[in-house]
């Protein structure tokens, strides 16, 4: 069965340290997108990439980056982690094709960063 | 700048009532807007997609409505089971993209 991963599900790391999580998926899907979840904020967009190669902004994408150099992975790179930055990390992804479920996002399990 | 909002409040209905969930949205024309249900450590999960055009959608014991006039969706689930108690997520999209903005989730409670 199709699905979509993330690893780790749960990381500790330091101020300051590069953290990346990965998000792996066998959908087939084209669009991939990274969110981070906070308490009374709900689900904030950080990335998305529509295809290989290709990758946008969000809402809050501000010390974060990502990079697609296949269909199947969308890796989510903290470039220096702040507390700020202690959250719960979701990926998901969902197809290009207009049909009945437009837009129906498939997301993975969650990956819960604290930075200390 | 654009806005959900759905009732922070938890619900808290019994077993076999109607539960009726809102999401209201400012500064936003969607194209189509989502329902998610998300359980305790646990990712998102697709439960219905209603478009602007349409009015009413239903699945099994799920109703959705939406009123472009009002920026506003009604999300029903009839003859409720503590099963169905989770939080639950609006989320709109526009034509030409496939991103959408989330709400903040309703938590709801059934109560057997």
């Amino acid at each position: 069965d199709a699905e979509i991963t993330q690893s780790p599900r749960h990381k500790i790391t330091e101020t300051g340290r590069q953290v990346t999580l990965a998000c792996h998926q066998t959908w087939n899907h084209n669009n991939m997108f990274w969110y981070r979840q906070d308490l009374g904020h709900g689900l904030r967009l950080i990335h998305y990439s529509y295809g290989v190669q290709d990758t946008n902004k969000g809402e809050v994408s501000d010390g974060y980056s990502v990079s697609r150099s296949n269909t199947e992975d969308l890796p989510l790179t903290l470039e220096s982690a702040a507390s700020s930055q202690t959250s719960v990390y979701f990926c998901a992804s969902s197809e290009s094709k207009k049909g009945a479920n437009l837009g129906e996002q498939f997301f993975g399990p969650g990956t819960r960063l604290t930075v200390l | 700048s654009q806005k959900i909002e759905q009732n922070s409040e938890a619900l808290n209905i019994q077993e076999g009532k109607t539960a009726t969930l809102t999401c209201n949205y400012t500064n936003y024309s969607p194209a189509y807007l989502q329902w998610y249900r998300q359980d305790p450590g646990r990712g998102p999960v697709f439960l219905l997609l209603i478009r602007e055009n349409e009015k009413e959608k239903r699945k099994e014991r799920l109703k959705v409505t939406f009123d472009t006039t009002l920026k506003q969706s009604l999300f029903h689930i009839t003859a409720s089971q503590p099963a169905d108690s989770a939080t639950y997520l609006c989320a709109l999209g526009h034509t030409g993209g496939f991103k959408t903005i989330f709400g903040a989730g309703t938590r709801l409670f059934v109560k057997a």
